[in-house]
């Protein structure tokens, strides 16, 4: 059963400082990672996705995979306190069941 | 903006009733998943149907849920009978194909169980 875990819980940074959230998995043989985000009251938007070990970068998110150490770390970039939200890290395995199995998530805080 | 309708917003039951929520997934989008998301971020994969058919359901929606995504229709998710553990928001995302590479969410129903 792929486990999913998060961390930190929760993170406050400044606004324009690099804030970096961290994603672990159990299942090395994963190929499909997403990053979201929940603005409190709102559905989850869809910030970048990854399929392969290596960056991928959307604005100003990077997610970064390694599946060799079973992590997939999101960088934000600049971050405003319109950044502010719930992040979400989602596993999914393509030849498996198309579930997405989602972290606890990280609670972002950007302080102006 | 979401283009994953879901109605209500916010839905109260008493113990034993019947709750319904609905989804219009997005336009040309024939996969529907629906995730229950606890107090404590907890994700939980409910069912996903692929046009009007089922693909894939947990053992809880099976016995306690009535679902269903009928053509031309809001897809509906429906509790027989309400307990306090599914006081949850409940998550409707559509799309393209069943790879859900692109996958985009409604912003849910929040039902509140008494």
């Amino acid at each position: 059963q792929q486990k999913v875990q998060q961390s930190p819980e929760s993170l406050t940074v400044s606004e324009g400082a690099m804030a970096s959230l961290n994603c672990t998995f159990s299942d090395r043989s994963s190929d499909n990672f997403r990053w979201y985000r929940q603005h409190s009251g709102k559905g989850l938007e869809v910030l970048v996705s990854i399929f392969s070990d290596g960056e991928k970068e959307e604005g100003s998110f990077t997610a970064h995979l390694n599946r060799a150490s079973l992590h997939v770390f999101l960088h934000i970039r600049e971050p405003q306190p319109s950044d502010s939200a719930l992040y979400l890290c989602a596993v999914s395995m393509v030849s498996g069941s198309w579930q997405l199995i989602f972290g606890s998530g990280t609670q972002l805080t950007v302080m102006p | 903006n979401s283009k994953v309708i879901q109605t209500p917003r916010y839905l109260v039951k008493g113990q034993g009733q019947k709750a319904k929520m609905r989804c219009i997934p997005e336009k040309g989008h024939p996969v529907v998943f629906w995730y229950q998301q606890n107090k404590n971020n907890e994700f939980k994969f409910l069912i996903n149907f692929q046009n009007q058919e089922v693909l894939q359901q947990i053992d809880m929606t099976e016995k306690r849920f009535s679902a269903e995504c009928p053509s031309n229709s809001p897809c509906s998710l429906e509790i027989q009978s309400s307990e306090a553990g599914d006081s949850a928001l409940y998550l409707c995302a559509s799309s393209r194909d069943i790879s859900n590479e692109r996958l985009f969410f409604g912003h849910g129903t929040k039902l509140s169980v008494l």
